[in-house]
């Protein structure tokens, strides 16, 4: 109940396209979704959050789509560009991720995006 | 700037010796910090919940005798790595939450460990 799924494991996405990523969780407590980037060797970065109540935030080329009843959220990157590529992770947990409160992380996406 | 600092970057120890990591919250008290373990092209995965002034609390299957927390103060937690084998090798990467009201997770800049 405590696991995140993320698809796929790698992505490959040509310069100006449009990078896809899934996560879909089970336990129906958690409140609040980020998704982190994550270059080599560096710690993960926040890219974007949202909370159940809304079903889309955007922020620049970063969208993260919300399906409460499927249990489903996506980021999705408009526009991509080399410089995106790295690792991307998606998260959940309780408590709107408040000062306590664990996060729960994805298996991890590898974008590649071709110039 | 950096609202997490975490030392050292990377540290290559022998087998059977102890290394120390600290992690520092700079913007804001933290009676709470997270540290991760992540094995190469893999996810990250929670270790233990630093409590300031209490004991952490360690996630299943995490061995507390080896893996070694303390949060002494509001801004530093150290994880001890004892009699470190290889197997240990990773890259381990703390967190701080922003205080209650607020969500954002910042993440250290991690710590690689090599184990020889």
């Amino acid at each position: 109940q405590q696991q995140v799924k993320q698809s796929p494991q790698s992505l490959i996405v040509q310069k100006g396209g449009i990078s896809i990523i899934n996560c879909a969780y089970e336990n129906t407590a958690f409140d609040y979704f980020p998704w982190y980037q994550q270059f080599p060797g560096k710690g993960p970065a926040l890219l974007i959050a949202i909370r159940p109540d809304v079903s889309e935030k955007k922020e620049g080329r970063f969208t993260i789509s919300f399906n409460k009843s499927a249990k489903q959220f996506s980021l999705h990157i408009m526009d991509s560009q080399p410089g995106d590529s790295a690792t991307y992770f998606c998260a959940a947990s309780t408590g709107y991720g408040g000062a306590t409160n664990k996060l729960i992380f994805g298996t991890g996406t590898l974008l590649a995006v071709q110039p | 700037g950096a609202v997490v600092s975490q030392h050292p970057s990377w540290v290559i120890c022998k087998s059977g010796t102890s290394v120390k990591i600290e992690c520092r919250s700079l913007d804001f008290q933290a009676t709470t910090m997270f540290w991760y373990r992540q094995f190469p092209k893999q996810s990250l995965m929670l270790m233990a919940t630093s409590n300031e002034g209490s004991k952490a609390t360690y996630e299943q299957g995490v061995e507390k005798d080896k893996f070694l927390i303390n949060h002494a103060s509001l801004t530093l937690s150290t994880l001890t790595v004892t009699s470190a084998h290889p197997e240990d090798s990773s890259f381990y990467i703390c967190s701080v939450n922003k205080p209650a009201g607020a969500t954002e997770a910042f993440f250290g800049q991690g710590t690689r460990l090599t184990v020889v």
